[in-house]
């Protein structure tokens, strides 16, 4: 069955406090999995996607990574702005597995 | 701007009555998809729709309908049937192909029992 779980649930960050986010991933015939930031009452907002092992892509303080099992949603020296629940999704057939995301909280 | 605009943003149902959602895009995408999310669970997949007249239930289709009669709309119905209707509803869309394309998601319609 495809699955997609994300760790850890919640995640407190003091400002300039650099951490990563996990999401682990067992389908079968990947076809890209991406990053969405989910503002409160809000629709996600894509990120990055990712095809093949080893590809990272990078946009200001996040960085995503890939290998076969899993991707990392690096963010570095975070602000209280990147607060926000970001979601890992993978790409099966025709449509999208959803984990249940990472909320981010960023204190000054 | 092309997007996808999700309407009204809060919708209040009375027990025993239908109401229905609305979503309308124009990206020109084929593919369009309705989810329900809940707080601590991932999204769940109601319904898709990969062409005009033609659309296949997902994991949790039960109590809901869904028509395509046009490109651009894909209304929801939550019917009376739906025990547990209270959820934040997202409407997304995707352009068609074999590439690795992701969602465009909508601002979502947040529904409530009264």
């Amino acid at each position: 069955e495809d699955q997609v779980t994300q760790s850890p649930e919640a995640l407190r960050l003091q400002e300039g406090e650099s951490s990563s986010l996990n999401c682990s991933y067992t389908v079968s015939g990947l076809r890209g999995l991406f990053w969405y930031r989910q503002d409160p009452g809000k629709g996600p907002e894509f990120l990055f996607t990712l095809y093949s092992a080893g590809e990272e892509k990078e946009k200001e303080r996040l960085k995503a990574t890939l290998t076969k099992k899993e991707s990392f949603l690096h963010i570095t020296a975070p602000k209280p702005e990147d607060s926000a629940t970001y979601l890992c999704a993978v790409r099966v057939d025709n449509d999208m597995r959803f984990g249940a995301g990472t909320r981010l909280t960023v204190k000054p | 701007d092309g997007g996808i605009t999700q309407s009204p943003k809060y919708l209040f149902r009375k027990e025993g009555q239908n109401v229905t959602l609305s979503c309308e895009q124009n990206l020109n995408h084929d593919a369009m998809y309705w989810y329900r999310q809940d707080p601590g669970q991932g999204l769940r997949l109601i319904y898709y729709s990969q062409i005009v007249n033609d659309f296949q239930k997902g994991d949790i289709a039960e109590g809901y309908s869904v028509s395509r009669e046009k490109k651009e709309s894909f209304p929801l119905t939550v019917t009376s049937a739906q025990k547990n209707p209270t959820a934040f509803y997202l409407c997304a869309s995707m352009t068609s192909g074999t590439g690795s394309y992701g969602y465009t998601f909508g601002s979502g319609t947040r529904l409530t029992v009264v």
